[in-house]
């Protein structure tokens, strides 16, 4: 089955620099990556995602870039404010469907202020 | 509209006990998508309906099962609960199967003594 690896684990960052978190995956036919943040006691929020057919996609301060061919994707987040505070979990799809979602182990992102 | 909705929130049980967890879905939204939450594991996918039918299932033991019904509304039962079984339960909806858009509810915290 897939197996998504995500980078770093925790991340702090100084109020108004960026931040970039990291994901690998492994199967090839997963064709849809969407990231989440998670506050303390909260659902899971999709933020932004991206198709396999994007390299790409930006959405104010925050963009995701894809590179199918080392089957690795990443997170930017620009201009940091300390509301961004939360974890952030990338995650794959599965060969059987987008529904069925493959989840990185996390990123726990703290803007100082 | 309103989110996803899960009950109870919070429940305590005994090792050996069964538990029956409940997640309305969004309106409109036909597809429903268990996944576990713990520490240790992550994010871990259970299983996803749509239509009433079981479409995937996550590896997890056959003591973990579900249904949808006809207002698509689903219900998770973990039977002869053990220690390990103690996790945030969350329940996430969308549109369409396979959209891969999900929209996850507050989730069910169970503790399993």
């Amino acid at each position: 089955g897939e197996n998504v690896e995500q980078h770093p684990s925790t991340l702090s960052v100084q109020e108004g620099d960026s931040a970039v978190i990291k994901c690998t995956y492994s199967d090839s036919a997963s064709n849809y990556f969407p990231w989440y943040k998670q506050e303390l006691g909260k659902r899971p929020q999709l933020i932004i995602d991206i198709r396999s057919n994007v390299g790409e996609k930006k959405d104010q301060r925050i963009a995701v870039t894809l590179n199918k061919t080392a089957k690795h994707f990443s997170l930017h987040i620009t201009e940091t404010q300390p509301e961004d505070s939360a974890v952030y979990f990338c995650a794959a799809s599965g060969e059987t469907g987008a529904n069925n979602l493959f989840f990185g182990t996390g990123t726990r992102l703290t803007v100082i202020p | 509209k309103a989110g996803v909705t899960q009950t109870p929130r919070y429940l305590i049980k005994t090792r050996g006990q069964q538990v029956t967890l409940s997640c309305s879905p969004i309106s409109g939204h036909r597809s429903v998508s268990w996944y576990q939450q713990t520490p240790g594991q992550g994010l871990q996918f259970l299983f996803e309906y749509f239509s009433e039918t079981q479409r995937n299932k996550g590896n997890f033991p056959g003591r973990f099962s579900g249904r949808q019904f006809s207002n698509s509304r689903s219900e998770m039962n973990v039977s002869t609960l053990e220690l390990g079984d103690s996790a945030l339960y969350l329940c996430a909806s969308s549109e369409i199967a396979g959209s891969g858009e999900l929209f996850f509810g507050e989730g069910s915290r169970l503790t399993v003594l």
